[in-house]
């Protein structure tokens, strides 16, 4: 039963565009969610989360949407660099569960000059 | 500021030997813990976490086990590595709702 679900297994952007990444959920206990990047044979680097008590949140480049009657979240890169090419994991937890996170099977972003 | 240490970062080991991989936290008291594996082409999937000292849960039934010894160290451990062993283990701590990882280690069981 995969609770946390990113559909697109690639995406590729040109270099300025916009990135948009998705992922959907079907665990309404979840109320945390996370956006990863990650480099293959490196561990996971935090990028930005969101609470369900918001549905936006920001910080720099990167803005994280969430759609919590379509349990739907959405990363939003503007503008998109070359360095950005790497593999996007969502993540989900919830209150009580220890932090225990829920991953996507992630989503490779190639960001072409 | 926390880091968190994760060794080695490769591993090439027979079937059927044993295995032990190793995390320490700085920076922080009474982190929650984490191991998690990547196995190829997947997400991440949730081993074992921990919340004190010796206090283990066991996400998935498997041949591994996890050990807390220490308030900041988490230890990972086979007694016997099977095939389906092979994959990238990744440490991960947390103080508060977000993890942080580990650079992660890279399995090949042979």
């Amino acid at each position: 039963d995969q609770q946390v679900k990113q559909n697109s297994p690639s995406l590729s952007v040109q270099e300025g565009r916009i990135s948009i990444l998705n992922c959907d959920y079907t665990n309404s206990m979840f109320d945390y969610f996370l956006w990863y990047k990650k480099y293959p044979a490196e561990g996971p680097t935090f990028l930005i989360s969101i609470s369900s008590i918001k549905d936006k949140n920001e910080d720099g480049r990167f803005t994280v949407f969430l759609n919590k009657s379509a349990k739907h979240l959405s990363l939003h890169i503007v503008p998109s660099q070359p360095g950005d090419s790497a593999v996007y994991f969502c993540a989900a937890s919830y209150t009580g569960g220890g932090n225990k996170l829920t991953f996507g099977t992630g989503t490779q972003l190639k960001v072409e000059l | 500021s926390q880091t968190i240490h994760q060794w080695p970062a490769t591993l090439v080991q027979p079937v059927g030997s044993p295995l032990s991989l190793e995390c320490t936290v700085e920076g922080t008291s009474n982190p929650n813990l984490y191991w998690y594996r990547q196995a190829a082409g997947r997400g991440l999937q949730l081993l074992f976490y921990s919340v004190g000292i010796g206090q283990i849960s066991s996400e998935v039934p498997q041949n591994l086990s996890a050990s807390r010894p220490q308030d900041r160290q988490f230890i990972l451990s086979s007694k016997k590595l099977l095939l389906s062993d092979s994959g990238f283990y990744l440490c991960a701590w947390s103080g508060g709702r977000t993890p942080f990882f580990g650079s992660g280690t890279q399995l090949s069981v042979l």
